[in-house]
């Protein structure tokens, strides 16, 4: 069966410090990957998701970084985190296009990210 | 990928039947339409996902009218656990990007 990891659960970091999430897929192969920011009581915001190793598209332009140096592992960045990047970080997979219907995407258990 | 509007929050009793109905008028041919429940501190989970008419399974029942424009998610007799916010959400494996779109979703509340 499949599993997909996040680390850390909870993370508090001073404004201006460097970040670094990491999320792992196991039990396939090739997925779609995906990092969101939820803020407090808000919906999901959609910040990267990847096709393929190497290949990441940006949704919304900000201080944050991904990259997939592996099929199966993908990683959110920051060099300079600011007080509005505080959130609930979420990490998904789904299966590669070619399923006509709606991708499901399963989400790992999420990073909690306080700036301060 | 078609815009999603649902309610902002819902209340309801415990044992009772609750139906969330979510609007996509802009929704596509291929689109299907797939609900999820998250929890708090959580990543939403997979709920239930059709095309048209009616989706059953062991959580919950979709109902999705003929022109497809709006689609309605029933819990049975919810109990406090199904207490959480629920998306709506419409698209398809052939959307360029392979992404999913979620909105502020319904906050469901459910009382003793």
């Amino acid at each position: 069966s499949q599993t997909i990891h996040q680390w850390p659960a909870t993370l508090v970091q001073p404004v201006g410090s460097p970040l670094s999430l990491e999320c792992t897929v196991e039990g396939t192969s090739n997925p779609n990957l995906y990092w969101y920011r939820q803020a407090a009581g808000r919906g999901l915001q959609l910040l990267f998701y990847s096709v393929g190793i190497g290949q990441i598209s940006s949704e919304v332009p900000q201080n944050l970084s991904a990259s997939r140096p592996q099929d199966r592992q993908f990683i959110l960045s920051s060099k300079k985190l600011l007080l509005s990047d505080s959130g609930f970080y979420l990490c998904a997979w789904s299966k590669v296009e070619g399923d006509h219907r709606g991708p499901e995407q399963f989400f790992g258990p999420g990073t909690r990210l306080t700036v301060l | 990928l078609a815009k999603t509007t649902q309610p902002i929050s819902m209340d309801s009793y415990e044992g009772q039947e609750v139906n969330i109905t979510c609007s996509h008028n802009n929704i596509a041919t291929n689109d299907y339409i797939t609900w999820y429940q998250q929890f708090p501190s959580q990543g939403p989970r997979f709920i239930i996902q059709g095309y048209k008419t009616k989706v059953t399974n062991e959580v919950a029942s979709l109902f999705i009218p003929a022109d497809r424009k709006s689609s309605t998610l029933s819990l049975p007799r919810v109990s406090l656990s199904d207490t959480a916010v629920y998306y709506c959400l419409v698209g398809s494996g052939y959307s360029s990007a392979s992404k999913i779109i979620f909105g502020s979703g319904t906050r469901l509340s459910i009382r003793p």
